[in-house]
């Protein structure tokens, strides 16, 4: 199993949909973990952290279940904008030491008009 | 505050060329690693460095050496370019070191780096 797992889409969908994206994790002992955005032949740059349930920002939910070992990205009302790569970031590393990142592959997403 | 700054942004090797990928932060960071990143497998870590004098290996460190001499400064060697290599190269810094626990720190990224070897 991979150590950080995400569908990698494309998801498309319309404007002001609600769109929810998946990210499985191996690392049980793992207690913080991210969603960066990437941009089309741009660098990932940090959406949101999750450290404890859940974590909410305006449009965006990320939340954490830990007995199944998966984070969650939910999008409300997407904008054309939203267009991007979303990363599902997670602390890992030899012996669970969590001294480096392991990025998911990442989840396309399409906003369409 | 010009973050972390990388060159070249595109470079051309031949099989076999050795290069040097810069990466300087402005930041005073303590953390610094690359990354390739390569169509389908998002990005991969290949070295890290958690203070000046202190490097490790990450997931895919073979046919690239570091060095970390000054806090700001963290370039990555390709002694021999193999086409393998060909790929975009990021650089990325965080305040403290990564943690598996809340108050691990953001990582920024440099603008990357495209590396093609014919």
């Amino acid at each position: 199993r991979k150590e950080v797992e995400q569908d990698p889409g494309p998801f498309n969908v319309p404007e002001g949909a609600t769109v929810a994206f998946n990210c499985t994790y191996s690392n049980s002992a793992s207690q913080s973990f991210f969603w960066y955005r990437q941009d089309c032949r741009k660098e990932p740059k940090l959406l949101m952290s999750v450290y404890s349930s859940g974590n909410e920002d305006g449009r965006f939910t990320a939340q954490l279940n830990r007995a199944s070992q998966y984070i969650s990205l939910l999008i409300r009302d997407s904008k054309l904008s939203d267009s991007a790569t979303y990363l599902c970031v997670v602390p890992s590393g030899p012996n669970n030491a969590g001294n480096m990142l392991t990025f998911g592959g990442g989840t396309r997403l399409m906003v369409k008009p | 505050n010009a973050g972390v700054t990388q060159t070249p942004k595109f470079q051309v090797l031949k099989t076999g060329q050795s290069m040097t990928l810069q990466c300087a932060q402005d930041m005073n960071h303590e953390y610094m690693s690359w990354y390739r990143q390569d169509p389908g497998m998002g990005l991969r870590l290949i070295h890290y460095s958690v203070g000046a004098g202190i490097t490790d290996q990450g997931e895919v460190p073979n046919g690239y050496n570091v060095s970390r001499s000054t806090t700001e400064d963290f370039p990555l060697r390709l002694l021999s370019a193999a086409p393998s290599q060909t790929s975009v190269y990021f650089c990325a810094s965080s305040e403290r070191g990564v943690s598996l626990f809340a108050g691990a720190n953001v990582l920024t990224f440099g603008a990357g780096s495209r590396l093609t070897v014919l």
